[in-house]
């Protein structure tokens, strides 16, 4: 069964304190792996496509790298405007059906 | 400017009723899909669509309907057969399956 997990469930950070989270898969035939931003009451917003193991992206203060069973995504000396929920997503079909991890809850304090 | 549009954001509906979520997308995208979102839940699908006329049912489809008329709209409607209706929807679309989805600000449906 495919199965996508997060960890860890919530984080608190001081501002300035790096961390990373982990979205652990599986899938047979990764079609690519997707992370998004969510804030309260709001919809996901897209951050990163990988594709293949080794592969990295980059944003501000958020890189997203990719192993052949999970994925990190880097938060390098947060900021408070860094809070927010963070989810993952593998394609689990051709269709494009797209399986969601449960999300880390940040949060960042000055 | 290029987007998805969710209407309305907060919608109340009576039990027994049937209500349609509005989603519209000028993004020029093949795929749309609908997603419910409970509290300390993730994303789980309700259906997809990859084209016009078609579309498929995704984990949690029962008492939900759907149409796919026109490429750019993608209503969904909440029938009164769904038991527990009262939830946070997200509707998205993409290039094609696959690719990266791009969601609206969702509609926030409660049943009174």
């Amino acid at each position: 069964e495919d199965q996508v997990t997060q960890s860890p469930e919530a984080l608190r950070l001081q501002e300035g304190e790096s961390s990373s989270l982990n979205c652990s898969y599986t899938v047979s035939g990764l079609r690519g792996l997707f992370w998004y931003r969510q804030d309260p009451g709001k919809g996901p917003e897209f951050l990163f496509t990988l594709y293949s193991a080794g592969e990295e992206k980059e944003k501000e203060r958020l890189k997203a790298t990719l192993t052949k069973k999970e994925s990190f995504l880097h938060i390098t000396a947060p900021k408070p405007e860094d809070s927010a929920t963070y989810l993952c997503a593998v394609p689990t079909d051709s269709w494009g059906k797209l399986q969601f991890g449960a999300g880390t809850q940040v949060v960042v304090t000055p | 400017d290029g987007g998805i549009t969710q209407s309305p954001k907060y919608l109340f509906r009576k039990e027994g009723q049937n209500v349609t979520l509005s989603c519209e997308q000028n993004l020029n995208h093949d795929a749309m899909y609908w997603y419910r979102q409970d509290p300390g839940q993730g994303l789980r699908l309700i259906y997809y669509s990859q084209i016009v006329n078609d579309f498929q049912k995704g984990d949690i489809a029962e008492g939900y309907s759907v149409s796919r008329e026109k490429k750019e709209s993608f209503p969904l409607t909440v029938t009164s057969a769904q038991k527990n209706p009262t939830a946070f929807y997200l509707c998205a679309s993409s290039i094609k399956g696959n690719t990266e989805a791009f969601f609206g600000q969702g509609t926030r449906l409660t049943v009174v």
